[in-house]
């Protein structure tokens, strides 16, 4: 069965950045869309930006553009996302999720705390 | 950006009741193509999102069918008939015909 299983919770220093695994499984992995959905604490869902694996073209939110890296890994059958310049409007949950009809399948999530 | 409105914010229900819950856009989910990508999600306490509805009325594998969706344009409405423990937690409309893809602020299902 399809599987997303992301890398664990990472506590960061502001202006650090952070690097994030979505390891998928059950699919051909470079047959479909991956997108990022950011999650902050007890609020609503943002949608963050997509890369296709089999090419590694990406489309992001504008809002996210220049804090946000999207690459992957087709060896592995892993996505990565990665953060930039972190500040504590960052800390949140980023959940991976693959498209289809619909975004059918998600990662259990990875909790990003900004500290100091 | 698209904003999808959800009413009510809260919705307290009586198990074995029904529940509905609305989503305004503010503008067409008619995408030029002729699909409306309009996508409703439950997230329970402490999981991740499920999907439960594509395309408005297009039920997900394994969701049972006392869950409806319906609407057209920018008005669309998610039916929860004989509501049950496990649906319980807070449902999201989503939009993905405009760029970039948007949620709603969430309604949260919950007992009376």
């Amino acid at each position: 069965q399809v599987k997303l299983l992301q890398s664990g919770a990472a506590l960061v220093k502001p202006g650090a950045s952070v690097k994030m695994s979505c390891k998928a499984s059950g699919y051909t992995f470079t047959d479909y869309w991956v997108s990022w959905v950011k999650q902050s604490h007890g609020k609503s869902l943002e949608w963050i930006g997509e890369i296709y694996p089999n090419s590694g073209a990406t489309n992001f939110n504008e809002k996210f553009k220049g804090k946000a890296t999207l690459t992957v890994d087709k060896s592995t059958s892993t996505a990565y996302m990665e953060l930039s310049r972190l500040t504590s409007e960052d800390s949140a949950i980023y959940y991976c999720t693959r498209e289809g009809q619909g975004f059918a399948y998600w990662g259990q999530g990875t909790l990003v705390t900004v500290s100091s | 950006d698209v904003v999808l409105t959800q009413t009510p914010v809260a919705q307290p229900v009586t198990l074995g009741d029904q529940a509905s819950i609305s989503c305004r856009s503010s503008q067409s989910l008619v995408h030029s193509n002729g699909n409306t990508y309009l996508e409703w999600y439950l997230q329970k306490p402490g999981q991740s999102p499920q999907l439960l509805i594509y395309k408005v009325s297009n039920r997900f594998s394994g969701v049972p069918d006392r869950f409806i969706g319906s609407g057209s344009g920018s008005d669309f409405t998610l039916k929860i008939s004989r509501v049950e423990p496990e649906d319980l937690g807070v449902y999201y409309c989503f939009q993905a015909t405009h760029d970039p893809p948007t949620f709603g602020a969430g309604t949260k299902l919950e007992l009376k």
